[in-house]
């Protein structure tokens, strides 16, 4: 099975100051790969995906993620974080279900914090 | 567009009584219909999954069912709470290979 992890579970970082959320994966076969955030007691928001093409994806909100096959990696970044980037950040990876159903499995999260 | 809709958005409930949560999709049809679950502000927990009316994929074992009784409509239902049913649930939607749009989600107390 298609697994994502995400090693930290808070990054600290302040206002201004570049930020990255880091993204692993263990995949069979080329990775579909997902950026989603999630804000207080609100449902997840899609930031971006890496499907195929180029390595540096760009999302919403000034988001751009960089897929490494080499260290198997699909890190969130952003060169300058706000105080309203502070949220629930999720990774994801497609898999197979049952009958080939493709469903997403996701990381446990990591939070942002972005001091002032 | 799309949206999708849940209902209720906060509910506590006490030990034992019944469950009702509804999901609603506009703007698409045939969608693929997710419930999940997330325990403690942190990671999903994915419960069911739906590719069209009446038919329902389960991804855990639990005190928990699901229905899809229309096309856009995915109902989560539990005949007896109980504590550890506690949680935030999530209703997503999206196309079978791509990316997932998610409800605005349920906050479920039992007590």
């Amino acid at each position: 099975a298609q697994s994502v992890a995400q090693p930290e579970d808070q990054v600290n970082v302040a206002e201004g100051n570049p930020l990255t959320v880091k993204c692993t994966y263990s995949v069979s076969g080329n990775p579909y790969l997902f950026w989603y955030v999630q804000y207080p007691n609100r449902g997840l928001q899609f930031l971006l995906k890496y499907i195929t093409g180029d390595n540096l994806v760009k999302g919403s909100y000034g988001f751009e993620a960089e897929f490494n096959k080499s260290q198997t990696s699909f890190h969130l970044k952003k060169p300058s974080a706000l105080v309203s980037d502070s949220a629930l950040y999720f990774c994801a990876v497609r898999d197979m279900g049952e009958g080939g159903f493709q469903k997403l499995v996701f990381g446990t999260g990591t939070r942002l914090l972005v001091s002032p | 567009s799309q949206t999708i809709h849940q209902w209720p958005a906060t509910l506590v409930q006490p030990v034992g009584s019944p469950l009702s949560l509804e999901c609603t999709v506009e703007g698409t049809s045939n969608p693929n219909l997710y419930w999940y679950r997330q325990a403690a502000g942190r990671g999903l927990q994915l419960l069911f999954y739906s590719v069209g009316i009446g038919q329902i994929s389960s991804e855990v074992p639990q005190n928990l069912s699901a229905s899809r009784p229309q096309d856009r409509q995915f109902i989560l239902s539990s005949k007896k709470l109980l504590l550890s049913d506690s949680g935030f649930y999530l209703c997503a939607w999206g196309p079978s290979y791509n990316e997932q749009f998610f409800g605005p989600g349920t906050r479920l107390t039992v007590l």
